[in-house]
């Protein structure tokens, strides 16, 4: 147990809805991370926030957007999803903001677009 | 951006024998992580290598950092069905994190 949670675990959906993935840090851990893991993309980083601000950003569509709260949780907002955002979908978190800290990862959230 | 390549993509080895994964990145290493993945599963952190020439061992994993190469080497020795699983490669480049394609890893009893 890596002492990052993230709920759901499974979410059902249809095209064209919004969902929301929500992730709870290691205890002590400011940064977070979002990632997308699909067959044909792999591992995909998303999007990094550093105590409740955006630090960096990667492959996020527009259509997607995260934010983290004071109490350093995070969530990740899919709106008008498609059928290719089925996906599973990581956070990590780690202590500080540089990329070469240890990134410690949840459990995902596997996201199916019907 | 980065690209890290893995080989092989898929390894089947008998328990008992060695095996060795590699990571080769397009770009300068400032650090490689290697990650072990079950499959649907979240990824668990097996170790970072940060210097050229750094080799870290925990249990019967060992990982290699060849700097001038842009490589790194995860060798596994006498392999047990547990560490059956997906091994990632990992990297830091500029703002973003970089991860391998994968080498997945079975082990026949």
């Amino acid at each position: 147990d890596s002492g990052v949670t993230q709920t759901p675990k499974h979410l059902i959906t249809a095209t064209g809805q919004r969902v929301t993935l929500r992730c709870s840090p290691r205890s002590g851990d400011l940064s977070v991370y979002w990632y997308q893991q699909s067959l044909d993309q792999g591992l995909q980083f998303l999007i990094q926030y550093y105590n409740g601000e955006e630090r960096a950003k990667g492959n996020i569509l527009e259509r997607f957007s995260a934010q983290q709260f004071p109490d350093l949780h995070s969530e990740l907002n899919l709106s008008s999803l498609e059928l290719g955002d089925s996906a599973l979908y990581f956070c990590a978190s780690s202590v500080a903001a540089v990329r070469t800290d240890t990134q410690y990862f949840g459990p995902g959230t596997r996201l199916t677009v019907l | 951006s980065q690209e890290l390549e893995q080989s092989p993509q898929s390894l089947i080895v008998q328990e008992g024998k060695n095996l060795t994964i590699n990571c080769t990145s397009s770009k300068t290493l400032y650090g490689l992580y290697w990650y072990k993945q079950k499959y649907g599963e979240g990824l668990i952190f097996l170790m970072m290598l940060q210097k050229g020439g750094e080799e870290k061992s925990h249990e019967k994993i060992t990982a290699k950092l060849d700097e001038k190469k842009q490589q790194s080497s995860l060798h596994i020795t006498a392999s047990q069905p547990s560490h059956a699983g997906i091994y990632l490669c990992g990297a830091p480049t500029g703002n973003q994190f970089y991860f391998g394609t994968g080498t997945s890893l079975t082990v026949i009893p």
